[in-house]
């Protein structure tokens, strides 16, 4: 299963609302993932079954959709929200990534 | 709290095998999945395999049979074999722990949720 991300790369300033989407190539139901990963780190759980939070997650992330279409928005970006963004499918063997969205600092 | 600690030689030959290996401290090792992902110079993630503490495996057929996953239970250790390594094998290895839910009789993955710190690996003569 592909899964796209859009945008590859997006410049936001501090306090806007940020949205990355993620398309499946088939549909996977909500078993999405979403991680964020800043530079020589592993990457961190942000949200999984497509919309649930993972404990200590500022809610100000929030995911949604189901089947072939998913979001993760940013409700109000702060500093240390400058990272790259990945969603992962887990429907289906090979799991897979999508390509990612770098949000940097305009 | 979990912690998964990995090791494993960072600068290979090519045709050579690499091995690598995470334990799992602070918390059970059964009822998950033990998984690798690695993330080339520059690139995204890609899913590599897992490993349940029965030893079940699932890799990516883009590893084109050259992958072992074991695991050590009495160690809660799982690790990883990659044969004749080439140059695109280059990247950033990281073990990781899945999450599980149950899907009729079958406990399959739901999300990753604990990581090890990565371990660089160049491949290069």
């Amino acid at each position: 299963i592909q899964l796209t991300q859009s945008p590859s790369f997006l410049s936001a300033s501090v306090g806007d609302r940020v949205t990355i989407t993620c398309r499946a190539s088939q549909d996977i139901g909500n078993y999405l993932a979403w991680y964020q990963q800043k530079p020589g780190k592993a990457p961190d759980l942000l949200i999984y079954g497509a919309s649930t939070l993972q404990n200590g997650v500022p809610s100000r992330f929030g995911g949604s959709g189901s089947g072939t279409e998913f979001t993760l928005t940013i409700s109000s970006l702060q500093p240390e929200d400058f990272a790259t963004y990945y969603c992962q499918q887990l429907n289906m063997y090979p799991l897979t990534f999508g390509g990612g969205t770098k949000v940097e600092i305009k | 709290q979990v912690q998964l600690q990995q090791w494993g030689a960072g600068l290979l030959k090519p045709s050579e095998t690499l091995s690598l290996t995470c334990a799992v401290y602070g918390e059970s090792f059964s009822g998950y999945y033990w998984t690798w992902i690695r993330q080339a110079p520059g690139k995204g993630l890609e899913w590599i395999g897992e490993i349940n503490h029965g030893g079940t495996t699932h890799d990516n057929p883009s590893l084109k049979g050259r992958l072992t996953i074991s695991v050590d239970t009495s160690k809660n250790q799982f690790s990883l074999q990659l044969t004749s390594l080439i140059a695109a094998d280059s990247a950033v290895y990281f073990c990781a722990r899945a999450r599980t839910q149950s899907f009729g009789v079958f406990l399959v993955p739901y999300y990753l949720d604990s990581w090890g710190q990565g371990t660089p690996v160049t491949v290069s003569s």
